[in-house]
Order: structure tokens, then sequence, then C-alpha cells
């Protein structure tokens, strides 16, 4: 079961233009979404994250979208650069009953800036 | 600060071989998780140790296992390999679970034939 569905799986987006990216969750007791970035032959790396009592968070030209009654958030690339091609993850946690954190990852999305 | 080590890089295994990869976490992390990529399936979560004790697991047959460390190192093995084991394997460090930031090493590809 897919608790995390993440759409487009793949985006090309003009340089200078703004990517979205979308996720949707089913599961309430996620509280906490990191999106991370993934380049060719690397490990993903942290890009940026939220929590649920906070409805958006920029930080430098990436901002995430949360809308809590609509079990959705989203990825905003703005001023899109090539240099910005990866594959971007959406993911949810949340406090299993051992106390730790428990991940769900999103299938990604392949985004192409193209010049 | 060093970053997360997985070896080897790459391996090449036939079918019905069993393999064992090895990860080393950031300094002072506790968690390690690891993850199976493939194109069709994205992320998929294996297991999580903490402390030498694994404490999450996801939906793999038994044929994948792991283990930890006192030094927080990890491996993980998968025995009896099948050509659809065939994939990125990465692994992730955290200071106590996946709510602080997990840290991804590059990953093993693991190619069986």
């Amino acid at each position: 079961q897919q608790q995390v569905k993440q759409s487009p799986q793949s985006l090309i987006v003009q340089k200078g233009g703004i990517s979205i990216i979308n996720c949707a969750y089913e599961n309430t007791a996620f509280d906490y979404f990191p999106w991370y970035q993934q380049f060719p032959g690397k490990g993903p790396a942290l890009l940026i994250a939220i929590r649920p009592d906070v409805s958006e968070k920029k930080e430098g030209r990436f901002t995430i979208s949360f809308n809590k009654s609509a079990k959705q958030f989203s990825l905003h690339i703005m001023d899109s650069q090539p240099g910005d091609s990866a594959t971007y993850f959406c993911a949810a946690s949340l406090r299993g009953s051992g106390g730790y954190q428990k991940v769900t990852f999103g299938i990604g999305t392949k985004l192409q800036v193209i010049p | 600060k060093a970053g997360v080590t997985q070896t080897p890089r790459y391996l090449i295994k036939t079918r019905g071989q069993q393999v064992t990869l090895s990860c080393s976490p950031i300094s002072g992390h506790r968690s390690v998780s690891w993850y199976q990529q493939t194109p069709g399936q994205g992320l998929q979560f294996l297991f999580e140790y903490f402390s030498e004790t694994q404490r999450n697991k996801g939906n793999f047959p038994g044929r994948f296992s792991g283990r930890q460390f006192s030094n927080s190192r990890s491996e993980m093995n998968v025995s009896t390999l099948e050509l659809g084991d065939s994939a990125l394997y990465l692994c992730a460090s955290s200071l106590f679970d996946s709510n602080t930031e997990a840290f991804f090493g590059q990953g093993t590809r693991l190619t069986v034939v």
C-alpha cells in the first residue's frame, strides 16, 4: 500500500520556470515531511522539511506548501536551473509504537530543466 | 566530518548466491536504515537498526537480513539472490531516528545475473 503518492513521475521545465511536485498522504499520524534531492550516482540528500503545524516553508528558491486538511504537500522550485535537474523524493514519517520514526518515501520525480 | 560510507560500490552476483553489503554511518549516529531503490518502486524501506537492535522492518522476505555492530557500523545480507534483487541499496544514518535528518551513502549497485 503506497502511503505517500507523488506526482508527476517526470517533469520537464524550462530554465527560469517554476517546477511543482505534489505529494498526497493518507495517514494523519504523519508528523514530519522531508523532501530529498538525488543526483545520478549519489544518495538522496535532505533538501527541505516541514512539520504539519506550518503551512509553508521557504529556503532560497525552494518552498514547501502544506495543506493539512487536504493531506497534501508540494515542492515548488522557483527560477528553476539546469543544476536542479535531479530526482526529488517526498517523504512522510510518523512516530511508531516504539517511540522512533518510520519513514515512507514517494516514488520520486525526475526533473529535467532545459536551457 | 566523514559522510556515510557504503562498500562495495558495485557488485555482480549470480542467482542463488548470497551477498553482504556494508555501511559505516557518520560518527556519533546511532540509527542506520537500509533502503532498496529501483526505478519502478522508488525507495523501499528494508530495516532500521539502533544501538545494535533492529527496531523497524519493512515488507521484505526473510532472505534480507541485517545487523549492527557496537560501533554502529551495519551490514545487510541477502541470501539466495534472485534477478529481482538487482537494485541500488542505500544506507542512511541519523543521530537518533528518521525524524532527525537522515544522511544517505552513495549506495551499492547490486546486479544479479
